[in-house]
């Protein structure tokens, strides 16, 4: 069945970076974009952009285009999400998504001094 | 950017009762619109699609409608399991665009 499954839970101080996983299966990987999607602490849901699996090509929401990076290793049907220079308001849960319906179980990133 | 304004915020309902949710769209979205359950700790779960369609698995007691920029979300016969957030989405145009969501609890 498809599934796509998230790294651990990561704590992190200002100023750190980290680079989440995202690893898929039971579908092939280059025929769909992974999204990403942002959810701070009760709150909704923030549309952070795609990456296109076919050609690595990222495409950036306004908010998440200074830090943030999208990349493949396609080989291993994962798709990542790093975010550098990490600051308190980056503290959220983080989701990848494809299309169809199908998320990962979000990872929880807490940045704290 | 499309905005998706969502409403209510918040909703309390009994057993067996029906609740709407609706969403308004800033610009025409084309039944591009999915609707969103999400309970706490969880990822969110398709319930619609195509404004209209039913994902696998979803009780038929949700029902999706509307055209245009006005959308809705039904659910009939209201049962405890639906105590959740409820998000709707538009994926007519890039970057996708969420409501603010509809916290639904059981009076």
């Amino acid at each position: 069945q498809i599934q796509l499954v998230q790294s651990g839970p990561e704590l992190k101080k200002p100023g750190e970076s980290l680079k989440i996983s995202c690893k898929a299966s039971g579908y092939t990987f280059t025929d769909y974009a992974m999204q990403w999607v942002k959810q701070a602490p009760g709150k909704g849901l923030q549309y952070m952009g795609w990456i296109n699996t076919q050609t690595g090509k990222p495409t950036y929401a306004d908010d998440f285009k200074e830090r943030f990076v999208f990349s493949l290793e396609t080989s291993a049907s994962t798709a990542y999400l790093q975010i550098n220079n990490l600051k308190n308001e980056d503290t959220a849960t983080y989701f990848c998504a494809r299309t169809e319906g199908y998320w990962g179980q979000g990872v929880m990133v807490t940045v704290s001094s | 950017d499309i905005r998706m304004t969502q409403s209510p915020a918040s909703l309390s309902a009994s057993l067996g009762e029906t609740v709407n949710i609706e969403c308004l769209a800033s610009e025409d979205i084309y039944s591009d619109l999915a609707w969103y359950q999400q309970k706490p700790g969880k990822s969110p779960q398709l319930l619609i699609y195509n404004a209209n369609s039913l994902q696998n698995g979803v009780p038929s007691r949700f029902s999706g409608s509307g055209s245009g920029t006005q959308y809705s979300l039904k659910i009939n016969s209201l049962q405890s399991e639906d105590v959740a957030t409820y998000f709707c989405q538009q994926y007519n145009n890039y970057p996708l665009t969420f409501g603010s969501g509809t916290k639904l609890e059981i009076k």
